[in-house]
């Protein structure tokens, strides 16, 4: 157990559809890093929050937003979706600087 | 900017079996270099780290060292066991304005079969 909690676990979804996915990092973690794993693109950084502030953005889409509240869990935002936005996102939290990042289990969203 | 190449999978091989994934990478900076593992239906764990030149990472039975002047950092086993199929990820980080994001190869997928 990684200690970092994503929910929910599977999403359904059809196109045009809003969702938002949760992520709750491990205790004293103030970084959070969410990333896409899909079939053609692998693992792809999204975006970076670190203790409720926009750190980095990586290849997020404009139709995606995301948050990290001040009890330090974050939100994942996805909107007008797609069939391409089919895939695993990955949430990961770390302490700071260079250490290990924790992943979740993720969410597997399912665009029909 | 940054990449990360890995051998292409599957590979399949038998039990106590030598184990070698090929990774290499291109970085602007001074990168750390990882070995992270996804098992079926799991989130990736990390299985080793090195973040300089020669340093040599190791964990449970795995070893990947650093190589600056190949800028490779390829995995290796010695005798592979049946619970160590998963899929392999090789990936670095390069500080900047502080954040710390990893950037993945695209994995490669070994079956040991007994």
């Amino acid at each position: 157990d990684s200690g970092v909690t994503q929910t929910p676990k599977h999403l359904i979804t059809a196109t045009g559809q809003r969702v938002t996915l949760r992520c709750s990092p491990r205790s004293g973690d103030l970084s959070v890093y969410w990333y896409q794993q899909s079939l053609d693109q692998g693992l792809q950084f999204l975006i970076q929050y670190y203790n409720g502030e926009e750190r980095a953005k990586g290849n997020i889409l404009e139709r995606f937003s995301a948050q990290q509240f001040p009890d330090l869990h974050s939100e994942l935002n996805l909107s007008s979706l797609e069939l391409g936005d089919s895939a695993l996102y990955f949430c990961a939290s770390s302490v700071e600087g260079d250490q290990p990042q924790h992943f979740g289990d993720g969410t597997r969203l399912s665009i029909l | 900017g940054n990449s990360v190449t890995q051998m292409e999978g599957p590979v399949t091989l038998s039990e106590e079996a030598f184990l070698t994934i090929n990774c290499t990478y291109t970085a602007t900076g001074y990168p750390s270099l990882f070995w992270y593992v996804q098992y079926p239906g799991e989130g990736l764990q990390l299985l080793l780290k090195a973040t300089k030149a020669d340093d040599k990472g190791s964990n449970k039975g795995f070893e990947a060292t650093y190589r600056k002047e190949t800028t490779s950092f390829h995995l290796e086993k010695g005798s592979v066991q049946v619970s160590d199929s998963a899929v392999y990820f090789c990936a670095l980080s390069v500080p900047g304005a502080g954040s710390y994001q990893l950037t993945f190869g695209k994995g490669t997928k070994l079956s040991v079969i007994p």
